[in-house]
């Protein structure tokens, strides 16, 4: 069964500090890879998506990793504001059964004044 | 460009009632989906269009939820009878290719089955 696993559930962090949330899978054959950003009471938006040749990606703060070997993933926040309050869903495309997306349950970022 | 839209954004209805809920994706966007997020968990797949044909519904409660995109175009996702359990926000999303394309979310409806 294909699965996504994200670490840590929940965080929390002082405005300005850098955090790196945690993305392991075991999809296979790999399509891609995406990050989301879903704020309270929204639907999630994308930040990020990487293929299989692709080892990092950014959008503005948000830089994202992709270690295709070991089928892990890290997403990096720098200079934390309070609107990165936010869930984060790392979702898997796998290359058989049509392209079907596998979500993890994602990691809640809570930032501080 | 036009977002997906989601309406009604908030259902409150008793156990046992039914509830509709209506998706109308990016123009042109053939793939449409319809997800089940509980509170704290990801979203988890319904049902997936490709133009007006199922993809895959296998985890679709059949026994009570349906849906159909009869003109390929807007969606429509039904529960009868609702159950407590099925409190959740459900989530449309929209694709221009399937698990390729770049996955477009609407707002969501937020059910809660009292």
């Amino acid at each position: 069964k294909n699965q996504v696993e994200q670490s840590p559930q929940s965080l929390i962090i002082l405005e300005g500090k850098n955090c790196t949330l945690q993305c392991n899978y075991t999809v296979s054959p790999f399509s891609n890879l995406r990050w989301y950003k879903q704020d309270t009471g929204r639907g999630p938006v994308s930040l990020t998506i990487m293929t299989f040749s692709e080892n990092t990606k950014s959008n503005g703060r948000y830089t994202a990793t992709l270690d295709a070997d070991t089928k892990q993933s890290s997403l990096h926040i720098t200079a934390s504001q309070l609107s990165d309050s936010a869930s984060y869903i790392c979702v898997v495309s796998g290359r058989s059964n049509d392209y079907k997306l596998s979500f993890g349950a994602g990691t809640t970022v809570t930032v501080r004044a | 460009e036009a977002g997906v839209a989601q309406s009604p954004r908030y259902k409150i209805i008793e156990k046992r009632q039914s509830v509709a809920f209506w998706c109308n994706p990016i123009s042109g966007h053939a793939t449409l989906y319809w997800y089940q997020q509980i509170l704290g968990q990801g979203p988890k797949l319904l049902i997936q269009f490709q133009n007006n044909g199922v993809v895959d519904d296998s985890q679709l409660p059949k026994d009570r939820f349906s849906a159909e995109r009869l003109k390929g175009v807007d969606s429509t996702l039904k529960i009868q009878p609702a159950k407590l359990e099925d409190s959740a926000v459900y989530l449309c999303a929209s694709s221009s290719g399937r698990g390729l394309g770049e996955l477009f979310f609407g707002e969501g409806s937020r059910l809660t089955v009292l």
